[in-house]
């Protein structure tokens, strides 16, 4: 079945990069996303990529996506301590409007 | 443009009892998705509507259940409520062929 892992924790100093990882099982996938969610609210998404590109870039993110080893990964540039919060990947399946998401990554951002 | 709203934002139920959460979507969203958010599971999907019909579902029992209004504000219904229940129940909208899903902010159902 689907499946999507991310790691569980990254620390990082302000104005440092941050790079978050995920891996997919879905060869089906059309896109693949991130989305942040920070204390008791929902989920915002911040980007998204389809299957048939590489990398994305929207501001101070950049998103690379390996499709032949199924692995995606989310750059934050010069991240800031409002950055710290769980992001998460998900993936759409090409049959399905329904999203796969994986267990989600802490980012924390000390000063 | 509003985004997804979510009523109400924080409920407490017994056990046994039934609850019924509202999702109203940007507006022109003619989908909905619900998903049920907890510690142990994670994100999990519920299921999805689009012009009042159910076009998917997830693995979950039938005490969960959904519609879709033709405004296409959508509710959620649980009944027989379980201490397992208690989670952030998400739901998000998109256009027809959009690739973009927003979600709202939640709704925090506790069950004691």
């Amino acid at each position: 079945g689907e499946d999507v892992e991310q790691s569980l924790f990254l620390s990082v100093r302000e104005g440092d990069s941050s790079v978050i990882n995920c891996t997919y099982t879905d060869s089906s996938s059309t896109y693949l996303y991130w989305y942040k969610q920070e204390p008791g609210a929902g989920l915002q998404l911040l980007t998204y990529i389809f299957s048939n590109m590489d990398m994305k870039q929207d501001q101070r993110l950049t998103v690379l996506l390996n499709k032949k080893d199924k692995h995606l990964s989310l750059r934050i540039a010069d991240t800031q301590t409002g950055d710290s919060a769980i992001y998460f990947c998900a993936e759409r399946d090409s049959g399905y409007s329904t999203l796969t998401f994986g267990k989600g990554t802490m980012l924390l951002v000390s000063p | 443009k509003a985004g997804v709203t979510q009523t109400p934002r924080y409920l407490i139920k017994t056990r046994g009892q039934q609850v019924t959460l509202s999702c109203s979507p940007i507006s022109g969203h003619r989908s909905v998705s619900w998903y049920q958010q907890t510690p142990g599971q994670g994100l999990q999907f519920l299921f999805e509507y689009f012009s009042e019909t159910q076009r998917n579902k997830g693995n979950f029992p039938g005490r969960f259940s959904g519609r879709q209004f033709s405004n296409s504000r959508s509710e959620m219904n649980v009944s027989t409520l379980e201490l397992g229940d208690s989670a952030l129940y998400l739901c998000a909208s998109s256009e027809v062929k959009n690739t973009e899903a927003f979600f709202g902010q939640g709704t925090r159902l506790t069950v004691v």
